[in-house]
């Protein structure tokens, strides 16, 4: 079956960086994308990663291993406002969306 | 209008009543989605649309319908809802189907099968 793993919860302290990992099994692979959900929100988009290696945008960076089916997302100088739920999603060879269940990460002053 | 927009919010509903819940974006994308959340499991996808005329089905098709009779319009329909099918439900859309950009997502609704 497949399968996308993530911690449910973690906890940073504001200003802090934190690292949250995605491992994934899915019947083949086209993409891993982050989206980041505030309570009671939509998901919104983060990052998209195809290649090996790390995309930084901002605050934000994504890495992806291909071979180690691993992902994660690290957030730099954490800010109250990125205390929200973060979730993995691998496009299949069927190009479907395959979510995780989402780490929800909690900043502390 | 900008985005997605959905409705109602929030619903109460019946067990055994029909329900619509409407989803309606102004982006002019080719591909729109139905997706579920629950506590503890990723979106798990209802029904998709590639294109207006052509629907298919996810991975919880079970008990739920869909139409796309244009482009913008993309209405999920419980023809006989049940407590099981209590949820948050998103609508959303990309560009193309398979586009390597992003989904967008409607706010949201609330259903609550009693």
């Amino acid at each position: 079956g497949q399968n996308i793993d993530q911690p449910t919860e973690m906890t940073a302290t504001e200003g802090a960086i934190v690292q949250i990992n995605c491992t994934y099994q899915t019947s083949g692979f086209n993409g891993l994308f982050w989206y980041q959900q505030h309570a009671g929100e939509a998901p919104t988009f983060l990052s998209y990663n195809v290649l090996d290696g790390l995309e930084e945008k901002g605050r934000f960076s994504s890495f992806l291993s291909r071979s180690k089916g691993y992902s994660y997302l690290l957030l730099k100088e954490l800010q109250m406002k990125d205390s929200a739920s973060y979730l993995c999603a691998v496009r299949d060879s069927n190009y479907q969306l395959i979510w995780g269940a989402g780490t929800k990460l909690i900043i502390k002053p | 209008i900008a985005g997605i927009t959905q409705a109602p919010t929030s619903q109460i509903l019946a067990a055994g009543r029909r329900m619509t819940l409407r989803c309606t974006q102004d982006m002019r994308h080719n591909a729109m989605y139905w997706y579920r959340q629950d506590l503890g499991l990723g979106l798990r996808l209802i029904h998709y649309s590639n294109t207006a005329g052509t629907t298919g089905k996810g991975e919880v098709p079970d008990g739920y319908s869909v139409s796309r009779a244009n482009t913008d319009d993309f209405p999920l329909t419980l023809a006989s809802a049940v407590p099981s099918q209590t949820s948050v439900y998103f609508c959303a859309s990309s560009r193309l189907a398979g586009d390597t950009g992003e989904l967008f997502f409607g706010e949201g609704s609330r259903l609550t099968v009693l």
